[in-house]
């Protein structure tokens, strides 16, 4: 039962582009969706997050948007740099028993120069 | 600040033998989630400690197990290793002032082996 899907394994994009990553969701009792960037042989790092009662979320080059009725979530890298190059997760929490995440499986995204 | 440690980095066991993880969280920091990363099933929530006492558990079996002390280092511990255990063992911690979702800072991990 996958609660949280990524349906994307893998993602190339050019430098400077926008990079798009999707996730999509099956509980419409998640209230709360995170994104997390992942090096090897390192833990997630907090990226991002946004709050059902929100459709978007801004952070510098980060945007994360939500999209209730579709229950799907994206985040948008603008300008994408290589550094950004790693495999991200989309997460999601339900208020109750709210420090439980539901993790989608990652989608590895690759920045070329 | 000092960030989440787990120690050790890698572990070898065989199958049959029982295995002790440890986390010790950011400092101040009351709750602590475990997390396993497989290539398969992705990262999947094993359970969170808060105050020494288990406060949600996900769908894993009995030999999954652990606890919190008082200074708020967590220990996990998994009996009868079987070749499915091999994975990355995640520590996560968070504040948890209050009931709304708090973030969650992630350790390097412990990885797995099972012979």
């Amino acid at each position: 039962d996958q609660q949280v899907k990524q349906n994307s394994p893998s993602l190339s994009v050019q430098e400077g582009r926008i990079s798009i990553l999707n996730c999509d969701y099956t509980n419409s009792m998640f209230d709360y969706f995170l994104w997390y960037k992942k090096y090897p042989a390192e833990g997630p790092t907090f990226l991002i997050s946004i709050s059902s009662i929100k459709d978007k979320n801004e952070d510098g080059r980060f945007t994360v948007f939500l999209n209730k009725s579709a229950k799907h979530l994206s985040l948008h890298i603008v300008p994408s740099q290589p550094g950004d190059s790693a495999v991200y997760f989309c997460a999601a929490s339900l208020l109750q028993g709210a420090q439980k995440l539901v993790f989608g499986q990652g989608t590895r995204l690759t920045i070329n120069p | 600040k000092a960030g989440v440690t787990q120690t050790p980095r890698y572990l070898i066991k065989t199958r049959g033998q029982q295995v002790t993880l440890s986390c010790s969280p950011i400092s101040g920091h009351r709750s602590v989630s475990w997390y396993q990363q497989t290539p398969g099933q992705g990262l999947q929530f094993l359970f969170e400690y808060f105050s020494e006492t288990q406060r949600n558990k996900g769908n894993f079996p009995g030999r999954f197990s652990g606890r919190q002390f008082s200074n708020s280092r967590s220990e996990m511990n998994v009996s009868t290793l079987e070749l499915g255990d091999s994975a990355l063992y995640l520590c996560a911690s968070s504040l948890q002032t209050g009931p709304v979702y708090n973030e969650q800072f992630f350790g390097p991990g412990t990885r797995l082996t099972v012979l």
